[in-house]
């Protein structure tokens, strides 16, 4: 099967400009997510859809960071403006969305450089 | 929220020695614990999991064994091999937060020849 899949794969920017990422989860997978992995870290949960709706986004620095899941499958994730401590890996993340207790398919993940 | 601790961060092992890793895990509602292997440069990968009703799974080469009452888990891996060598984290989900997965810091383990 297909797996979950990210663009870019990498992004190098400014701090004080923009950036998008996307990702487009395993088909039939309704649960998505978004984490951000700082180098020597592990992920941290930025936000998690059901389908097109938001379950959890208490991590998600609102005042720079937004996402969207308009149509229920691919979801893209901006920063603006980006800040020098966003220079991290953000890796999407998708499962079934059946249970509580699934296996999370992880994307390649987009490596941010803020500089 | 659910707060997962892991350690060692670090663990140097000789090849064919056993290694393992421990995590503790906060939220008493969490009944799902797995572990992702992420190699330099890569996505992380399931490579083993356990649900709370048994207290042991065992998978060739790696076990992870779960405690409850104390709230700890643990990953175990026998007759190490260079290719072992790599960053483990540990999860547990968050009831606080739609069951995602919170991960610990990390452990990477070096297997040297």
């Amino acid at each position: 099967e297909a797996g979950v899949a990210q663009s870019p794969r990498y992004k190098i920017i400014e701090k004080r400009q923009s950036v998008a990422f996307w990702c487009n989860p395993i088909s039939g997978h309704a649960t998505l997510y978004w984490y951000q992995q700082i180098l020597g870290q592990g992920p941290k949960l930025l936000i998690q859809f059901q389908n097109n709706g938001v379950v959890d986004d208490s991590q998600l620095p609102k005042d720079r960071f937004s996402a969207e899941r308009l149509k229920g499958v691919d979801s893209t994730l901006k920063i603006q403006p980006a800040k020098l401590e966003d220079s991290a890996v953000y890796l999407c993340a998708s499962s079934l969305g059946g249970t509580r207790n699934e296996k999370l398919f992880f994307g390649s993940g987009t490596q941010l450089s803020v500089l | 929220g659910e707060n997962v601790e892991q350690h060692p961060s670090t663990l140097s092992v000789q090849e064919g020695d056993s290694a393992v890793i421990k995590c503790t895990y906060s939220d008493s509602a969490s009944n799902y614990f797995p572990w992702y292997k992420q190699e330099l440069g890569k996505r992380p990968q399931l490579i083993i999991d356990i649900r709370s009703n048994v207290g042991e799974k065992k998978d060739q080469r790696i076990a992870v064994t779960l405690n409850k009452t104390a709230k700890h888990f643990s990953l175990h891996i026998t007759e190490t091999q260079p290719e072992d060598s790599a960053v483990y984290f540990c999860a547990a989900p968050d009831s606080n937060s739609g069951y995602a997965l919170n991960f610990g810091k990390g452990t990477s383990l070096l297997v040297t020849p």
